[in-house]
């Protein structure tokens, strides 16, 4: 059965500094997601990671896919209270179409 | 273009009684699919149809759970007996294989409550 990790679940940082949030799963797949959630709304899509080595970058977020290592990471440069929200990764398992997610991380952002 | 649309967005129910949760996907998705969210967590799979077949319901939780969709489009979850339980937001996603991959887009939920 495919799972599928997140860490940190909360993570409170400053305005203008960096971190990393990490996916990880625990069967072979090539396709992974990153969505974001706002209080009270729905999922919007990020990032569509197809293949090993795979990188999406938009605006200060960029995404990475090692499929080898089962991981994604869902890098923020220089964050802003903007880009508080959840944060969800899903993996598509394999000769599946269903969607396994994370917990979701919680990122606050503070001026 | 108009994306998914769910009705309605806040239904409140009495335990036991029936409920239906209707899902209007993005047109010419010929994917579409029901997740269950509770407070805290992410999305759980619940059934896949494409076209108007189920193609996997392996997540309905139990037999009070079914859901159709009789032309291909618009699907209905409906909800037997409700308990309190069930009480979570219930989002709908379509997609299209467009570029060979299924990025789904999820539509503004239903949050059942049930008392």
């Amino acid at each position: 059965e495919l799972k599928v990790e997140q860490n940190p679940l909360f993570l409170s940082m400053q305005e203008g500094k960096n971190y990393t949030i990490y996916c990880n799963y625990s069967t072979t797949s090539d396709r992974l997601y990153w969505y974001r959630q706002d209080p009270g709304k729905s999922l919007e899509s990020l990032f569509v990671l197809l293949s090993n080595g795979a990188v999406k970058q938009e605006g200060r977020l960029m995404a990475s896919l090692d499929t080898k290592a089962r991981l994604s990471t869902l890098h923020i440069t220089a964050a802003v209270h903007d880009l508080s929200a959840t944060y969800f990764c899903a993996v598509e398992e394999d000769s599946s179409y269903k969607l396994i997610f994370g917990s979701g991380t919680r990122l606050l952002v503070r001026p | 273009g108009a994306g998914v649309s769910q009705t309605p967005s806040n239904k409140v129910t009495e335990k036991g009684k029936y409920v239906e949760l209707r899902c209007d996907p993005i047109s010419g998705h010929t994917a579409l699919y029901w997740y269950r969210q509770s407070l805290g967590q992410g999305p759980e799979f619940l059934i896949y149809f494409q076209g108007t077949g189920a193609a996997d319901d392996s997540g309905l939780p139990n037999d009070r759970f079914f859901a159709v969709r009789p032309e291909g489009s618009v699907s209905t979850l409906k909800i037997q007996r409700t308990e309190r339980g069930d009480s979570a937001v219930y989002l709908c996603a379509s997609s299209s294989w467009t570029g060979g991959y299924n990025e789904q887009f999820f539509g503004p939920g239903t949050r059942l409550t049930v008392l």
